[in-house]
């Protein structure tokens, strides 16, 4: 089983910091998801990354696939207490089924107002 | 409106009494998988379908049986439930060609076995 370390586990900021969220692997991945999951409800996609290097940003998200396609992170700008919520990588990777997820363990993350 | 459904959203029951969770999507996706999640392990793959009547083991498939018979439903069976499966346990579906896309996961199921 390929793993993905996500690091921090839990993170707690106040309204307004800046925070960064890292999810690292050994392997290669063919692409990578985050998804913020609430308590009570399933995952939710944020965004997909496929290419080296490639940042998306969604909002006050950031979302950086490293060169190597080996690891991601995730930069809030100014959290708010709506960003409160488990953040997930999954990884689908390159020698691995097609369509078949692994995830991280996940980053808690709260943002106290 | 696009979802997957899970039923029940929670389910308490005895050692050893067979029990099954559905799971139905109204996306027409080819791909569907069940996963559990527990503290500090994350989601970890039970089991998954490429499509109708093409199932194949996860991460952790042991104690669980599965059937895709039908494009929209991927029903999770547990014969002889355990204590050590209680969990949250979550469907997710997801169009085959578009990984992009991501899943769509249900809303889970809390099960608890005594």
């Amino acid at each position: 089983t390929q793993l993905l370390e996500q690091s921090p586990q839990f993170l707690s900021i106040q309204e307004g910091e800046n925070l960064t969220v890292y999810c690292n692997s050994s392997s290669v991945f063919s692409s990578l998801q985050w998804y913020r999951q609430e308590p009570g409800e399933g995952p939710v996609l944020l965004v997909t990354v496929v290419t080296g290097g490639e940042v998306k940003k969604l909002k006050r998200l950031t979302f950086q696939f490293g060169d190597a396609r080996k690891d991601s992170s995730l930069h809030i700008t100014a959290a708010q207490p709506g960003d409160t919520g488990l953040y997930l990588c999954a990884g689908q990777f390159l020698s691995g089924s097609a369509r078949q997820l692994t995830f991280g363990s996940g980053t808690q993350l709260t943002v106290l107002p | 409106e696009a979802q997957v459904t899970q039923n029940p959203r929670y389910l308490i029951t005895v050692t050893g009494k067979k029990l099954t969770v559905t799971c139905s999507q109204n996306m027409n996706h080819e791909y569907m998988s069940w996963y559990r999640q527990d503290p500090g392990l994350g989601l970890r793959q039970i089991y998954y379908s490429m499509n109708v009547e093409v199932t194949d083991k996860g991460d952790v498939p042991e104690g669980y049986k599965v059937s895709r018979k039908e494009k929209r439903n991927f029903p999770l069976i547990l014969e002889s439930p355990s204590p050590n499966q209680t969990s949250l346990y979550f469907c997710a579906s997801s169009p085959r060609d578009r990984p992009l896309y991501g899943y769509t996961f249900g809303s889970g199921t809390r099960l608890t076995v005594v």
